[in-house]
């Protein structure tokens, strides 16, 4: 059973700062990992997603890497500003599946 | 981006009463929808997958009669919450699959049982 884990639970950081945050799955045969963000009572944004065969995508100031074969991956954020505050979550398709397996995720602060 | 609309945000019933809650992708057609649950502090967990025209599949521990999906459209699959009760209460949300690659959520329904 494909199980995903996020550390931090949370992080507080002065605005600037970069930061990565962290996620682990334990099986290896994932079709992709997507990271999401997570605003307060609100629904999922999809921020990067990576393919198996691809070990990093970037969009602006966000960089994720992924390393299937020791199940991880991380999500790099530069120059964090106070609204990147969210939970960020991150997200593995078991076999090719459509389904996801979510981590708990990670709380961020960015404080101003 | 695509958008896909859940409603109602957040709901208040009684132990014994039904919640309906909808989710309708509004610009794509979506032959597939999922719905997920979150409890405080835990994981998104996948219930149940929707398919337009058919019966929805069901996660493993996921009472089908308890939570009914319809998928009677493209755009709209519903999920009813029968005689809910205070253990029923977390955030439920939908996701729709746009040509068969890539997932959108709506923004989620916080159902409250009291």
């Amino acid at each position: 059973k494909q199980e995903v884990t996020q550390i931090p639970a949370a992080l507080s950081v002065p605005e600037g700062e970069n930061l990565v945050l962290n996620c682990s799955f334990t099986d290896s045969a994932i079709y992709n990992l997507q990271w999401f963000r997570q605003d307060p009572g609100k629904g999922l944004t999809s921020l990067l997603l990576i393919q198996s065969s691809q070990r990093e995508q970037t969009s602006g100031r966000l960089n994720a890497s992924l390393d299937k074969s020791s199940g991880r991956s991380t999500l790099y954020i530069a120059a964090s500003q106070p609204g990147d505050s969210a939970t960020y979550l991150c997200a593995v398709n078991r076999g090719g599946s459509e389904k996801l397996v979510f981590g708990k995720g990670t709380k961020l602060t960015v404080n101003p | 981006g695509a958008v896909v609309s859940q409603h109602p945000s957040r709901v208040i019933c009684k132990s014994g009463t039904s919640v309906k809650i909808e989710c309708r992708s509004l610009d794509f057609q979506a032959t597939t929808m999922f719905w997920y649950r979150q409890f405080p502090k835990q994981s998104l967990m996948l219930m149940a997958t929707s398919n337009e025209g058919s019966k929805a599949t069901y996660e493993q521990g996921v009472e089908k009669d308890k939570f009914l999906i319809n998928h009677a459209s493209l755009t709209l699959s519903t999920l009813t919450v029968t005689s809910a009760h205070p253990e029923d209460s977390s955030f439920y949300i939908c996701s729709a699959l746009q040509g068969g690659e890539k997932l959108f959520f709506g923004s989620g329904t916080q159902l409250s049982v009291l």
